[in-house]
Protein backbone atom coordinates (compact mmCIF):
# COMPACT_ATOMS: atom_id res chain seq x y z
CA UNK A 1 0.00 0.00 0.00
CA UNK A 2 0.90 3.18 -0.55
CA UNK A 3 0.74 5.68 1.98
CA UNK A 4 1.60 10.27 1.46
CA UNK A 5 2.50 12.10 4.94
CA UNK A 6 2.57 16.11 4.84
CA UNK A 7 3.25 16.37 8.61
CA UNK A 8 2.78 20.56 8.61
CA UNK A 9 -1.01 20.43 9.18
CA UNK A 10 -0.94 24.61 8.84
CA UNK A 11 1.87 27.27 8.50
CA UNK A 12 2.01 30.69 8.83
CA UNK A 13 4.43 33.26 7.56
CA UNK A 14 4.87 36.71 6.36
CA UNK A 15 5.51 38.04 3.34
CA UNK A 16 8.80 37.49 1.81
CA UNK A 17 10.24 34.88 4.35
CA UNK A 18 10.93 31.63 2.11
CA UNK A 19 8.88 28.28 3.56
CA UNK A 20 9.12 24.63 2.87
CA UNK A 21 6.51 22.32 2.77
CA UNK A 22 7.35 18.60 3.49
CA UNK A 23 6.51 15.47 2.10
CA UNK A 24 7.36 11.93 3.06
CA UNK A 25 6.34 8.89 0.79
CA UNK A 26 5.78 5.35 1.07
CA UNK A 27 5.88 2.72 -1.77
CA UNK A 28 7.11 -0.38 -2.12
CA UNK A 29 6.35 -0.13 -6.59
CA UNK A 30 10.09 1.13 -7.98
CA UNK A 31 8.30 3.31 -10.62
CA UNK A 32 6.19 6.39 -9.52
CA UNK A 33 5.09 9.98 -9.97
CA UNK A 34 5.03 12.38 -7.39
CA UNK A 35 3.05 15.52 -7.75
CA UNK A 36 2.51 18.91 -5.90
CA UNK A 37 -0.53 20.33 -6.22
CA UNK A 38 -2.56 23.98 -5.12
CA UNK A 39 -5.45 24.37 -4.04
CA UNK A 40 -6.91 28.21 -3.39
CA UNK A 41 -10.00 29.20 -2.09
CA UNK A 42 -12.31 28.70 -4.96
CA UNK A 43 -11.29 24.88 -4.36
CA UNK A 44 -9.89 23.62 -7.87
CA UNK A 45 -6.56 21.79 -7.48
CA UNK A 46 -3.60 23.82 -9.78
CA UNK A 47 -1.09 21.17 -11.31
CA UNK A 48 2.06 22.90 -9.66
CA UNK A 49 4.82 19.84 -10.79
CA UNK A 50 4.91 16.38 -11.58
CA UNK A 51 8.50 14.17 -11.08
CA UNK A 52 9.39 10.40 -11.89
CA UNK A 53 11.12 7.91 -9.90
CA UNK A 54 14.15 7.66 -11.99
CA UNK A 55 14.71 11.70 -12.03
CA UNK A 56 16.18 13.11 -8.62
CA UNK A 57 17.36 15.77 -10.46
CA UNK A 58 15.94 19.26 -8.33
CA UNK A 59 13.69 21.48 -9.91
CA UNK A 60 13.26 25.47 -9.79
CA UNK A 61 10.32 26.96 -11.22
CA UNK A 62 10.40 30.94 -10.53
CA UNK A 63 9.92 31.44 -6.97
CA UNK A 64 9.07 27.30 -6.44
CA UNK A 65 11.77 24.63 -5.89
CA UNK A 66 11.21 20.74 -5.51
CA UNK A 67 14.06 18.91 -3.76
CA UNK A 68 13.57 14.99 -4.18
CA UNK A 69 15.18 12.48 -2.52
CA UNK A 70 14.30 8.73 -2.88
CA UNK A 71 17.06 8.13 -0.15
CA UNK A 72 14.87 9.43 2.44
CA UNK A 73 11.59 8.64 0.44
CA UNK A 74 10.75 12.89 0.56
CA UNK A 75 9.65 15.28 -1.84
CA UNK A 76 9.96 18.67 -0.66
CA UNK A 77 8.53 22.01 -1.63
CA UNK A 78 9.12 25.47 -1.07
CA UNK A 79 8.49 29.05 -1.42
CA UNK A 80 11.20 31.88 -1.83
CA UNK A 81 10.05 35.36 -1.11
CA UNK A 82 6.91 34.04 -0.07
CA UNK A 83 3.64 36.43 -1.39
CA UNK A 84 0.00 37.14 0.23
CA UNK A 85 -1.41 35.27 -3.42
CA UNK A 86 0.53 31.80 -2.44
CA UNK A 87 -1.61 31.35 0.42
CA UNK A 88 -3.63 28.40 -0.17
CA UNK A 89 -3.80 24.47 0.69
CA UNK A 90 -1.05 22.81 -0.59
CA UNK A 91 -1.09 18.78 -1.52
CA UNK A 92 1.60 16.08 -2.15
CA UNK A 93 0.25 13.15 -4.20
CA UNK A 94 1.86 10.33 -5.48
CA UNK A 95 0.87 7.73 -8.31
CA UNK A 96 3.00 4.02 -8.54
CA UNK A 97 3.27 2.45 -11.46
CA UNK A 98 4.25 3.31 -14.82
CA UNK A 99 1.24 4.19 -16.84
CA UNK A 100 -0.63 7.38 -16.79
CA UNK A 101 -3.93 5.84 -15.69
CA UNK A 102 -4.55 4.85 -11.65
CA UNK A 103 -5.57 6.75 -8.35
CA UNK A 104 -3.65 9.47 -6.61
CA UNK A 105 -3.04 8.80 -3.01
CA UNK A 106 -2.70 12.28 -1.34
CA UNK A 107 -1.57 13.85 1.31
CA UNK A 108 -3.73 15.44 3.95
CA UNK A 109 -2.50 18.65 2.83
CA UNK A 110 -0.84 21.59 4.39
CA UNK A 111 -2.84 25.03 5.02
CA UNK A 112 0.05 28.29 4.10
CA UNK A 113 -0.89 31.06 4.83
CA UNK A 114 1.22 33.92 4.03
CA UNK A 115 0.48 36.95 6.18
CA UNK A 116 1.15 41.15 4.28
CA UNK B 1 -11.42 25.57 -24.10
CA UNK B 2 -11.14 22.00 -23.05
CA UNK B 3 -11.74 21.02 -19.40
CA UNK B 4 -13.93 19.60 -16.69
CA UNK B 5 -17.40 20.94 -15.40
CA UNK B 6 -18.85 19.68 -12.00
CA UNK B 7 -22.70 21.04 -11.21
CA UNK B 8 -23.75 22.12 -8.85
CA UNK B 9 -21.28 23.86 -6.96
CA UNK B 10 -23.37 23.92 -3.78
CA UNK B 11 -26.03 21.18 -3.21
CA UNK B 12 -27.96 20.83 0.34
CA UNK B 13 -29.61 17.29 0.60
CA UNK B 14 -32.01 16.23 3.31
CA UNK B 15 -31.00 12.88 5.54
CA UNK B 16 -32.81 10.12 3.82
CA UNK B 17 -32.45 11.29 0.53
CA UNK B 18 -30.02 10.20 -2.62
CA UNK B 19 -28.39 13.09 -4.59
CA UNK B 20 -26.62 12.79 -7.89
CA UNK B 21 -23.41 14.85 -8.78
CA UNK B 22 -22.88 15.56 -12.16
CA UNK B 23 -19.19 15.63 -13.70
CA UNK B 24 -18.48 16.68 -17.39
CA UNK B 25 -15.29 16.63 -19.55
CA UNK B 26 -14.18 17.38 -22.95
CA UNK B 27 -10.52 16.53 -22.62
CA UNK B 28 -11.10 13.25 -24.33
CA UNK B 29 -9.70 11.46 -21.35
CA UNK B 30 -10.17 7.73 -21.35
CA UNK B 31 -9.95 7.98 -17.00
CA UNK B 32 -12.01 9.84 -14.65
CA UNK B 33 -11.97 9.89 -10.78
CA UNK B 34 -13.73 10.80 -7.92
CA UNK B 35 -12.15 12.54 -4.82
CA UNK B 36 -13.88 13.32 -1.23
CA UNK B 37 -12.08 16.21 0.51
CA UNK B 38 -12.80 16.23 4.51
CA UNK B 39 -10.56 18.62 6.53
CA UNK B 40 -7.31 17.61 7.61
CA UNK B 41 -7.73 14.26 5.66
CA UNK B 42 -6.69 15.38 1.72
CA UNK B 43 -8.66 13.79 -0.77
CA UNK B 44 -9.46 10.23 -0.53
CA UNK B 45 -10.51 8.45 -3.92
CA UNK B 46 -14.06 7.18 -3.91
CA UNK B 47 -14.57 5.51 -7.69
CA UNK B 48 -12.69 5.66 -10.88
CA UNK B 49 -13.53 4.63 -14.28
CA UNK B 50 -10.53 3.92 -17.06
CA UNK B 51 -12.71 3.06 -19.66
CA UNK B 52 -16.74 3.36 -20.75
CA UNK B 53 -18.63 0.77 -19.00
CA UNK B 54 -16.06 -0.11 -16.51
CA UNK B 55 -15.43 1.23 -13.58
CA UNK B 56 -13.81 0.41 -9.71
CA UNK B 57 -14.14 1.55 -6.31
CA UNK B 58 -11.77 3.73 -4.17
CA UNK B 59 -11.20 3.55 -0.58
CA UNK B 60 -14.39 4.91 0.64
CA UNK B 61 -16.83 3.29 -1.78
CA UNK B 62 -19.19 2.73 0.46
CA UNK B 63 -22.81 4.87 0.34
CA UNK B 64 -21.93 6.15 -3.33
CA UNK B 65 -22.44 4.82 -6.75
CA UNK B 66 -21.00 5.71 -9.69
CA UNK B 67 -21.93 5.38 -13.86
CA UNK B 68 -19.88 5.75 -17.13
CA UNK B 69 -22.01 5.32 -20.28
CA UNK B 70 -20.85 7.74 -22.03
CA UNK B 71 -16.66 9.06 -21.94
CA UNK B 72 -17.41 12.77 -21.14
CA UNK B 73 -19.51 11.83 -18.19
CA UNK B 74 -18.89 10.66 -14.98
CA UNK B 75 -21.87 11.15 -12.12
CA UNK B 76 -21.50 10.30 -8.41
CA UNK B 77 -24.85 9.83 -6.31
CA UNK B 78 -24.54 9.61 -2.98
CA UNK B 79 -27.44 7.60 -1.30
CA UNK B 80 -28.90 7.71 1.73
CA UNK B 81 -26.40 4.75 3.36
CA UNK B 82 -23.44 7.16 3.22
CA UNK B 83 -23.63 8.00 7.13
CA UNK B 84 -21.53 11.82 6.77
CA UNK B 85 -22.13 12.99 3.28
CA UNK B 86 -21.32 16.44 4.31
CA UNK B 87 -18.21 17.11 2.17
CA UNK B 88 -16.19 18.85 -1.05
CA UNK B 89 -16.42 16.38 -3.79
CA UNK B 90 -14.18 16.71 -6.73
CA UNK B 91 -14.15 15.19 -10.23
CA UNK B 92 -10.89 14.53 -12.22
CA UNK B 93 -9.83 13.28 -15.63
CA UNK B 94 -6.28 11.78 -16.83
CA UNK B 95 -4.41 11.25 -19.83
CA UNK B 96 -0.68 10.42 -20.35
CA UNK B 97 0.93 13.75 -18.69
CA UNK B 98 -0.94 13.82 -16.03
CA UNK B 99 -4.33 15.45 -14.37
CA UNK B 100 -7.39 17.47 -14.46
CA UNK B 101 -9.94 18.52 -11.56
CA UNK B 102 -12.77 20.18 -11.65
CA UNK B 103 -13.82 23.09 -9.38
CA UNK B 104 -15.50 21.23 -7.32
CA UNK B 105 -19.25 20.58 -5.45
CA UNK B 106 -19.78 21.33 -1.50
CA UNK B 107 -22.39 19.25 -0.51
CA UNK B 108 -24.46 19.62 2.83
CA UNK B 109 -26.85 17.31 4.83
CA UNK B 110 -29.25 19.58 6.49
Amino acid sequence: AQKVTQAQTEISVVEKEDVTLDCVYETRDTTYYLFWYKQPPSGELVFLIRRNSFDEQNEISGRYSWNFQKSTSSFNFTITASQVVDSAVYFCALKTGGTSYGKLTFGQGTILTVHP
Amino acid sequence: DGGITQSPKYLFRKEGQNVTLSCEQNLNHDAMYWYRQDPGQGLRLIYYSQIVNDFQKGDIAEGYSVSREKKESFPLTVTSAQKNPTAFYLCASSIVGGYTFGSGTRLTVV
